[in-house]
């Protein structure tokens, strides 16, 4: 069964202050991985899509790597707007793709 | 513009009752899918389509149904058979049923029950 585990659950910075989110996966047949964030009552957004060890992708302040066993997005000088929740979900074949519970990040300016 | 909408935003069950939620998307998109989300928690996937008139169960799926008779309408009832749907409820879709494409998400229908 895959498994998607997020970490840490909650992140608090200062503004200005860099941090890494984690995830790690344990699939048969990695398809994608996805990062979206989601602000509250909203539904989530789209950031980066992963499809091989060694990638990175980057979008303004967030960078996303991934390796066999875990993705991390990267924050630099993260500002207060950053703050939202972060998923990261992982797609093994057509259709299905497990969300981790997420990691809820909040920038204080 | 392009998207995905969900109606309502809010929604009310009755014990008992059965309930529809609606999702349309005008994106063009093959697949359509329905998740739960519960407070603190990923999404879990309920349903899933990948073509009109066809779809599978995801992890949770019981007490719920769908259908599937337009490419762009994809609703989803919550039945009495579910014994806590008291959730939000997350529609999406992605371009290709067998690609690995991101999806798009509405914003979402909070379900109560009274």
């Amino acid at each position: 069964e895959d498994q998607v585990t997020q970490s840490p659950e909650a992140l608090r910075l200062q503004e200005g202050e860099s941090s890494s989110l984690n995830c790690s996966y344990t699939v048969s047949g990695l398809r994608g991985l996805f990062w979206y964030r989601q602000d509250p009552g909203k539904g989530p957004e789209f950031l980066f899509t992963l499809y091989s060890a060694g990638e990175e992708k980057e979008k303004e302040r967030l960078k996303a790597t991934l390796t066999k066993k875990e993705s991390f997005l990267h924050i630099t000088a993260p500002k207060p707007e950053d703050s939202a929740t972060y998923l990261c979900a992982v797609q093994e074949y057509a259709g299905k793709s497990t969300f981790g519970d997420g990691t809820t990040l909040t920038v204080k300016p | 513009d392009g998207g995905i909408t969900q109606s309502p935003k809010y929604l009310f069950r009755k014990e008992g009752q059965n309930v529809t939620l609606s999702c349309e998307q005008n994106l063009n998109h093959d697949a359509m899918y329905w998740y739960r989300q519960d407070p603190g928690q990923g999404l879990r996937l309920i349903y899933y389509s990948q073509i009109v008139n066809d779809f599978q169960k995801g992890d949770i799926a019981e007490g719920y149904s769908v259908s599937r008779e337009k490419k762009e309408s994809f609703p989803l009832t919550v039945t009495s058979a579910q014994k806590n749907p008291t959730a939000f409820y997350l529609c999406a879709s992605s371009m290709f049923a067998s690609g690995n494409t991101e999806a798009f998400f509405g914003q979402g229908t909070r379900l109560t029950v009274v």
